[in-house]
């Protein structure tokens, strides 16, 4: 079966601390993982994908298949990262269908 | 330019009507996709477009919920007999060639079932 799952419905970080949302897959193959945000008032976005290796915004994940584990971290939170975090994962020839777990809230304080 | 749009943005009806969610995806995007969004919970796909045609039927929920497009274009996601369970977020969101990273989102309509 085909899961992604969020284990925390709601992070609360301090400005500046570091911050680690962690993702965790059920999935039978090689997915394709991703991040997406949802900020206030705003429509969720793309916010980085496994196979680019990329950091956006500050933010990092690695896929580690041992684990089945796609976790996003930042250094140092910043207020404005404060959003809805979804984890997605997509599988070969599924037409770009995404499974979504549950997102994460995180709130950084000042 | 434009993005993806959808309306009504907000829909409240009473159980058992039936009600019609429409998607004008981006232009030229050749793949449209729905989502549902019920409250606390993850986006859970629904049924995915390519062209006219749906391959991927597997997420909608009931015989209650169907859904077509005209060409590559506008998406209409019918619920008939609504229930209150069907309370949610509708999102859509189309790609150029039914690549997940391409995906863009529109605003969703949030529909109550009194």
């Amino acid at each position: 079966a085909q899961r992604v799952t969020q284990p925390e419905k709601l992070l609360s970080v301090f400005k500046g601390a570091p911050v680690e949302l962690k993702c965790n897959y059920s999935y039978s193959g090689s997915p394709e993982l991703f991040w997406y945000v949802q900020y206030s008032r705003q429509r969720l976005q793309l916010l980085l994908r496994h196979i680019s290796r990329e950091s956006i915004k500050g933010f990092t994940a690695d896929l580690n298949k041992g684990e089945t584990s796609f976790h996003l971290k930042k250094p140092f939170a910043q207020e404005e990262d404060s959003a809805m975090y979804y984890c997605a994962l997509s599988g070969l020839g599924q037409g770009g269908k995404l499974i979504f777990g549950q997102g994460t809230e995180l709130s950084v304080k000042p | 330019g434009a993005g993806v749009s959808q309306s009504p943005s907000n829909k409240v009806t009473e159980k058992g009507k039936d009600v019609e969610l429409r998607c004008d995806p981006i232009s030229g995007h050749t793949a449209l996709y729905w989502y549902r969004q019920r409250l606390g919970q993850g986006l859970e796909f629904l049924i995915y477009f390519q062209g006219n045609s749906a391959p991927d039927k597997s997420g909608l929920p009931s015989d209650r919920f169907s859904a077509e497009r005209t060409g590559e274009s506008v998406s209409t996601l019918t619920i008939q007999r609504t229930q209150q369970e069907d309370s949610a977020v509708y999102l859509c969101a189309s790609s150029t060639a039914g690549r997940p990273d391409t995906q863009y989102f529109g605003p969703g309509t949030r529909l109550t079932v009194l």
